[in-house]
């Protein structure tokens, strides 16, 4: 049973554009959400979190949505660069276990 | 961000011994420690949650006699991977939470391959 979902695998945006990635849960327990960027053969990085009391927030590029009702959330990078490129991992956690549910990443792929 | 470093960041072994990877928060005092591990394009699943001082959580699937996990301090994890089979074969990342933050840091993980 996957608690948290990306659906797109992939994304190729061009440089300077906007790109919008996705993520869906299940569990309504989780409040605590999160966005980390990963490489190859290298652990995470934190990107950017959110409290579900919240609905977004903002980090220079990088902002997060999060519909609490339709159990969604959203990374946007704008604009976007080459060196984004990477996979792209979400997670949940309930702020009681602070265990991170990982959602199965999807790989952004910035062109110059 | 909190720095975590993992040691070995690979490591080759032959069927039957035994590996252990250590993980250490360089400067932040890790008051819970996390194991995952990551098979190829596949997401980060975790193994195990440790406290300092206690015995490990594992998580539902995880063999807690063959994934051994030590945290002494709150700065040093250890998962020892006892008997590692070829199944074993993965990449292993741990990550570290300290009291005064949120998020969970990441060691770069360590490529386990079990010939």
């Amino acid at each position: 049973d996957q608690q948290v979902k990306q659906n797109s695998p992939s994304l190729s945006v061009q440089e300077g554009r906007i790109s919008i990635l996705n993520c869906d849960y299940t569990n309504s327990m989780f409040d605590y959400f999160l966005w980390y960027k990963k490489y190859p053969a290298e652990g995470p990085t934190f990107l950017i979190s959110i409290s579900s009391i919240k609905d977004k927030n903002e980090d220079g590029r990088f902002t997060v949505f999060l519909n609490k009702s339709a159990k969604h959330l959203s990374l946007h990078i704008v604009p976007s660069q080459p060196g984004d490129s990477a996979v792209y991992f979400c997670a949940a956690s309930d702020s009681g276990t602070y265990k991170y549910i990982f959602g199965t990443g999807t790989r952004l792929k910035v062109l110059a | 961000g909190a720095v975590v470093s993992q040691h070995p960041s690979w490591v080759i072994c032959k069927s039957g011994t035994s590996v252990k990877i250590e993980c250490r928060s360089l400067d932040f005092q890790a008051t819970t420690m996390f194991w995952y591990r990551q098979f190829p394009k596949q997401s980060l699943m975790l193994m195990a949650t440790s406290n300092e001082g206690s015995k490990a959580t594992y998580e539902q699937g995880v063999e807690k006699d063959k994934f051994l996990i030590n945290h002494a301090s709150l700065t040093l994890s250890t998962l020892t991977v006892t008997s590692a089979h070829p199944e074993d074969s993965s990449f292993y990342i741990c990550s570290g939470k300290g009291s005064s933050y949120n998020e969970q840091f990441f060691g770069p993980g360590t490529r386990l391959t079990v010939l």
